[in-house]
């Protein structure tokens, strides 16, 4: 069984629409977050959940929103995608006050 | 605010040689540092960890790193390199607490015969 899975793996959209990728994790972890990964490989935390509460918020744009419906899953929808918002989305867990991450296999976003 | 450094942004090593992947990193107190590998089209992996205690410290794969306070540095090292280690390391540190884990910005590594 994957650890962390995210779905889809890969995203093609059109600029202005609205989109969501989700994660799961059933690693029994409390702690989730999501990583952008742009295309000079530099990664960046966006958000982190701990026990479905925000703990993270970087300087993200309010149009990315996650959604943490359990401990297990944290999903993030991004509004009116822009061409800038291409990059690879990473999720991943790991038990607070660890650095041990677990990282799902990437969403790779495409605006055109 | 923590920051890490990766000097090299692509090293090149033939099969069989040794190598050592440079990790520099800011903060005031020891942080906690780690190394991370991702493999093509792959998410991240965790190599290895230091939080305290003995200064080299093992990881999978037959890589180890050692802590040199004195350097603020963190380098990953490996006696022998095999053609599957080509891959993009990242370095990462974070401090004790509710904080995230912050990367360097990678070293390429390609193997070559």
């Amino acid at each position: 069984d994957t650890a962390v899975s995210q779905t889809p793996k890969y995203l093609v959209t059109q600029m202005g629409n609205d989109k969501s990728i989700k994660c799961e994790q059933n690693l029994g972890h409390d702690t989730m977050y999501w990583y952008k990964q742009d295309s000079k490989k530099f990664l960046k935390i966006m958000f982190s959940y701990n026990n479905k509460e925000l703990i993270i918020n970087e300087t993200v744009p309010n149009r990315f929103s996650p959604k943490s419906p359990d401990k297990a899953h944290l999903n993030l929808h991004i509004n009116s995608l822009e061409l800038g918002d291409s990059a690879v989305y990473f999720c991943a867990s790991s038990h607070l006050d660890s650095g041990k991450l677990f990282f799902g296999s990437g969403t790779q976003l495409s605006v055109l | 605010a923590q920051s890490v450094t990766q000097p090299d942004i692509h090293i090149t090593v033939s099969e069989g040689a040794s190598l050592e992947l440079r990790c520099n990193y800011s903060y005031g107190a020891t942080p906690y540092l780690f190394w991370y590998v991702q493999s093509p089209g792959q998410g991240l992996q965790l190599l290895l960890k230091y939080f305290s205690g003995d200064t080299l410290v093992q990881g999978i794969k037959g890589f180890e790193a050692e802590f040199k306070r004195s350097q603020s540095s963190f380098n990953l090292r490996k006696p022998s390199v095999h053609w599957s280690d080509a891959a993009e390391y990242f370095c990462a540190v974070r401090t004790p607490g509710n904080t995230p884990l912050v990367f360097g910005k990678g070293t390429r590594l390609s193997v070559i015969a």
